[in-house]
């Protein structure tokens, strides 16, 4: 069965900070990954996709960029934190034209 | 923009009764819907989605129905229970190319009381 990681679960860190967080997928190949954040009180709004290994397309301009350096690995980072990058961020898979997304735990990333 | 609304923030409903949750959007191309139920500091998880080639899709206490004309889409859940306390987001996609990118609206927090 297929199984999706996601760490850390939480995560403080100052404001100027570089970020890395990472989410691996098991049991799949060439899974479509995604990087999904959820401010509070607000829905969850879609960061960043990727199809392949170092294909990525970002869907709203931001601080944070994101990496697939190996089929099931994708990565969110970010050089230098802002207040404003404070959000719950959600890892998901689907395969291609599966439209049903699997999604992990959650990084609770707060900062301050 | 948002493409995928959820007006409601909040439902309370009794144990063994029908929840209704419902959710709007304004992207015509939008030709998959899903539904996804999220606790507190979990990741959201698949609970059940419609073709726009359908109209209804049952999953036993679980029904969703999608009226394109008035581009609304609801979720029945009947009879409601404790457990099913929860968030829940409605999610659509325009199906593009290979892809599975979901349009998420706010949530709705339903909370089914004994």
């Amino acid at each position: 069965s297929q199984t999706i990681h996601q760490w850390p679960a939480t995560l403080v860190q100052p404001v100027g900070s570089p970020l890395s967080l990472e989410c691996t997928v098991e049991g799949t190949s060439n899974p479509n990954l995604y990087w999904y954040r959820q401010a509070a009180g607000r829905g969850l709004q879609l960061l960043f996709y990727s199809v392949g290994i170092g294909q990525i397309s970002s869907e709203v301009p931001q601080n944070l960029s994101a990496s697939r350096p190996q089929d099931r690995q994708f990565i969110l980072s970010s050089k230098k934190l802002l207040l404003s990058d404070s959000g719950f961020y959600l890892c998901a898979w689907d395969q291609s034209r599966v439209f049903k997304a699997f999604f992990g735990q959650g990084t609770r990333l707060t900062v301050v | 923009d948002q493409q995928v609304k959820q007006n409601s923030p909040s439902l309370s409903v009794q144990e063994g009764r029908i929840s209704i949750l419902n959710c709007d959007y304004t992207n015509s191309m939008f030709d998959y819907f899903l539904w996804y139920k999220k606790y507190p500091a979990e990741g959201p998880t698949f609970l059940i989605s419609i073709s726009s080639i359908k109209d209804k899709n049952e999953d036993g206490r679980f029904t969703v129905f999608l009226n394109k004309s008035a581009k609304h889409l609801s979720l029945h859940i009947v009879p409601s229970q404790p457990g099913d306390s929860a968030v829940y987001f409605c999610a659509a996609s325009a199906g593009s190319g290979n892809t599975g990118k979901l349009i998420f609206g706010q949530g709705t927090t339903l909370q089914v009381k004994p």
